[in-house]
């Protein structure tokens, strides 16, 4: 399986502001996906992050408010924008391998005061 | 559409006794199926797959599910409890083509001495 990592492992930020979580996989993969988990509960997919076009989302997700970027098959980063303490959650990107299986990263920790 | 069902948000069980979590899916089509195993302040690792083929999955840990399309079931179980097993497991069901995971609401296992 592909290793995963993400940057940063986790953060603390002030409402209204707004960070960028990267992904970067050690190997070339097609499909590159990003999660979030709200606290106690269990995952909720945000997008699917597309090589060199829009990424699409997933109902109740926006553009706006998660822009994505997916330069090349190894990376990938996730804004949260103007943040406010309900996006306090984990968020997690995931690479599909053989037999569509999904592979996780660590996951980026989120506290938004 | 697809879903999943956890029965049990939370299970306890004894060291050295069996561990039984239960998941039950719906799916229009052939599923593929998966356990997710979320350690504290970790991401999801890969429990065990259904995909074609074998309809009883070994994975690691000394985990084991078997795939029951009459009961519309995926049920992971363990023999014996170890305190490491103590963790969060999301059952998750896909199907070929489809790639999007669609999740549980997870079962958090304790295990006592």
């Amino acid at each position: 399986s592909a290793v995963i990592s993400q940057k940063p492992s986790r953060d603390i930020c002030q409402r209204g502001t707004s960070l960028t979580i990267q992904c970067q996989v050690d190997s070339q993969v097609t499909m590159m996906f990003w999660y979030r988990q709200q606290p106690g509960q269990s995952l909720t997919l945000i997008a699917t992050a597309n090589q060199g076009s829009e990424a699409t989302y997933e109902s109740g997700f926006v553009i706006d408010k998660f822009p994505i970027s997916r330069p090349n098959l190894t990376f990938s980063t996730l804004t949260v924008s103007n943040m406010s303490p309900e996006d306090s959650s984990i968020y997690l990107c995931s690479v599909v391998g053989v037999e569509e299986t999904q592979y996780f990263g660590p996951g980026t920790r989120l506290l938004v005061l | 559409a697809q879903s999943v069902t956890q029965l049990g948000s939370h299970v306890s069980v004894s060291e050295g006794a069996l561990v039984l979590l239960r998941c039950n899916y719906s799916s229009s089509v052939p599923p593929y199926l998966f356990w997710y195993v979320q350690y504290p302040n970790q991401g999801l690792q890969l429990l065990l797959k259904y995909t074609t083929g074998a309809t009883l999955v070994k994975g690691i840990n000394g985990f084991e599910a078997e795939f029951k399309k009459s009961e519309t079931s995926f049920h992971l179980t363990k023999p014996s409890a170890h305190m490491s097993d103590a963790a969060e497991y999301f059952c998750a069901v896909s199907h070929r083509g489809y790639n999007k995971l669609i999740f549980g609401a997870g079962t958090r296992l304790a295990v006592h001495p």
